[in-house]
This record gives C-alpha cells, sequence and structure tokens, in this order.
C-alpha cells in the first residue's frame, strides 16, 4: 500500500517539552510539508521540503523545525518556544513540480497540557 | 461560500439534492486550483483540481468551475450522499509553483436526511 504515515495518532506532552512528530512516505514523491489546523479553521504551512536535505519556512515556522534527512521522511518538532502548540498536524507530500496535487497524511492531534 | 481567515461557513442540503460550495481566492495570478475533502479527525482527500486554462471540469459526481474574472472557484456535487458530509477546502497555488499552496478556511457540508 502506497501512502503517507503520520504517527502518532494522539500524542500529550507536558508545557515546556519538545516533541517531535513523525511523517513517512512511500509514495516515492519529492517535495514533503507540514501543517498546523486549528479548530474550524484551514491549514496553515509550517515548513516544506522540495528535496532531501533542503527545507523553507513557511508562514507559521517560529517554534517549530524540521530535517530531511531521507527522501521518505519528514519529522517536525515542536520546541517549548511555540507558544500554543495543540492543534492538528497535517503532513503532505507531492511529487514536485507543477501542477501536482498534495497527498495528506492521517494527522496527529498534538495536546500540550 | 468560503474566504481565507472567516469563520467556517455552513451549507446543508437534502440527500439526492445537488450541492455547491463557493470559494473566493485571493490571487489573480494562481494557476492551479485544488478541492479537497476532509472527514471528521481526519487528513484532507484530493478531489478534484483545474488550471487556470480551464473554466470547468469534471470528475465523477464533482464539477470545478473556475472564474478567472471575479477569482470565483465552485465545487458541485451531483446527488449529495451522506458520505459527502465533511469540510471542504480550495486550494490556491498562491506562489506560482504549485508547491505552497493555501487553503482557504472551508466549508462544512451536511447533508440531510
Amino acid at each position: 500500500d502506497g501512502g503517507i504515515t503520520q504517527s502518532p495518532k494522539y500524542l500529550f506532552r507536558k508545557e515546556g517539552q519538545n516533541v517531535t512528530l513523525s511523517c513517512e512516505q512511500n509514495l516515492n514523491h519529492d517535495a514533503m510539508y507540514w501543517y498546523r489546523q486549528d479548530p474550524g479553521q484551514g491549514l496553515r504551512l509550517i515548513y516544506y521540503s522540495q528535496i532531501v536535505n533542503d527545507f523553507q519556512k513557511g508562514d507559521i515556522a517560529e517554534g517549530y523545525s524540521v530535517s530531511r534527512e531521507k527522501k521518505e521522511s519528514f519529522p517536525l518538532t515542536v520546541t517549548s518556544a511555540q507558544k500554543n502548540p495543540t492543534a492538528f498536524y497535517l503532513c503532505a507530500s507531492s511529487e514536485g513540480g507543477t501542477y501536482n496535487e498534495q497527498f495528506f497524511g492521517p494527522g496527529t492531534r498534538l495536546t500540550v497540557l | 461560500g468560503e474566504s481565507v481567515g472567516l469563520h467556517l461557513p455552513t451549507l446543508s442540503v437534502q440527500e439526492g439534492d445537488n450541492s455547491i460550495i463557493n470559494c473566493a481566492y485571493s490571487n489573480s495570478a494562481s494557476d492551479y486550483f485544488i478541492w479537497y475533502k476532509q472527514e471528521s479527525g481526519k487528513g484532507p482527500q484530493f478531489i478534484i483540481d483545474i488550471r487556470s486554462n480551464m473554466d470547468k471540469r469534471q470528475g465523477q459526481r464533482v464539477t470545478v468551475l473556475l472564474n478567472k474574472t471575479v477569482k470565483h472557484l465552485s465545487l458541485q456535487i451531483a446527488a449529495t450522499q451522506p458520505g459527502d458530509s465533511a469540510v471542504y477546502f480550495c486550494a490556491e497555488d498562491f506562489y506560482g509553483s504549485a508547491r505552497q499552496l493555501t487553503f482557504g478556511s472551508g466549508t462544512q457540508l451536511t447533508v440531510l436526511p
């Protein structure tokens, strides 16, 4: 089965702790993305990567960090510097280039207590 | 219809009726648009896309219309079914690369029995 997996589905952390969200794809896609979604709102871009070992900040990168050491993996770390980290986090991938839709994973719901 | 920054609009339709979901996009230079469907607690699913050199595109039970003059996009769902109940997002290729999509805030579609 080809697709995008995110783990865990639900994650709870104490305030002040860093936490890393996993995203893996076996679609052989070059580009990967992280979005944040708050209740009743659309998706906001945190970081994106168009190729291995390269990534760019999105609209709301402050308090987050990423790495792209492998084509299939794009983990997101939510640091203690993120002021309001409780949200639904979505990972996506695409073939890159033009006119290629993004495919989404099932999401991770992070709750900071 | 939806537009970035507004609270989530809602649309209720009777089962079997046609649904029309509207989206006002922001950048007249955007040349690629996608409609996604998101069920509660899940990641968005691709429905249909359209390039700016087209006015209309049809899929299975869905049609997307693009009016570049007024920067308006619509999604028509024929013979709406209970399984169509979800939040629908439009996304535009805001930066002209199709690798960075900007999402609207979504429309909640509820299908009534």
